[in-house]
């Protein structure tokens, strides 16, 4: 069965450089979060769309930006990099906003220099 | 706001022994509960759900988790663990009724299972 797909899987950049990650849900999903998951720490929600409008907004910077498109795909846009937004970056997808689990990428290793 | 507890970083186990992660859970109201497991650098892996109805529910890999209201608890089990479960888990929530859709997950806990 298709699954989320995230690209890149690896990213290295320096500090103050721009970065943008891509997610495409799965099929028919309608629904896209993002979660940042820190090293040893567990997943923390940054942003969600619903049928291409943002739904929930979390502990995402203010540096961070992020979008659906009309495929349903998704991108966060990071900028200003800081050291401490080296992470892993998931995205999941859900078909709807109710009990639907939601299905994750195998997420997108951020490495700030 | 909804928060979930893991109380156990570690958890090992003998192959074939029974296995249980623990987790409980705070909300306003009713809860949706799941269960993540993750592999070195994967994405979490969803396992099982409990919305409503029985409160033993039934997941992939023979897991199983038990709801308990009372004690508002979520504890994951598995009869016979296999060295192939070890893996980080995560016990995550949402409110049912809060505008929040996004889960909370707890800190995890590492199963490690012993050949």
């Amino acid at each position: 069965a298709a699954g989320v797909i995230q690209s890149p899987r690896h990213l290295i950049k320096e500090k103050r450089e721009t970065a943008t990650l891509k997610c495409y849900p799965i099929p028919r999903h309608d629904t896209v979060y993002w979660y940042q998951q820190g090293p040893g720490q567990d997943p923390q929600f940054l942003i969600s769309f619903y049928e291409k409008m943002q739904s929930d907004k979390g502990s995402i910077p203010d540096r961070f930006s992020a979008q659906q498109f009309s495929d349903y795909h998704s991108e966060l846009n990071m900028s200003s990099l800081e050291l401490g937004d080296s992470a892993l970056y998931f995205c999941a997808s859900s078909f709807g906003q109710g009990a639907q689990p939601q299905h994750f990428g195998d997420g997108t290793r951020l490495s700030i220099l | 706001a909804q928060s979930v507890a893991q109380p156990e970083d570690q958890v090992n186990v003998a192959e074939g022994n029974p296995l249980t992660v623990k987790c409980t859970y705070s909300v306003s109201g009713n809860p949706y509960l799941f269960w993540y497991v993750q592999y070195p650098n994967r994405g979490l892996q969803f396992l099982l759900k409990y919305i409503t109805g029985d409160n033993l529910v039934k997941g992939s890999y023979g897991f199983e988790a038990e709801f308990n209201k009372s004690q508002t608890s979520f504890h994951l089990k598995k009869p016979s663990a296999l060295v192939s479960d070890s893996a980080l888990y995560f016990c995550a929530v949402r409110d049912m009724v809060g505008s929040a859709r996004q889960l909370t997950f707890g800190s995890g806990t590492q199963l490690t299972v012993l050949p």
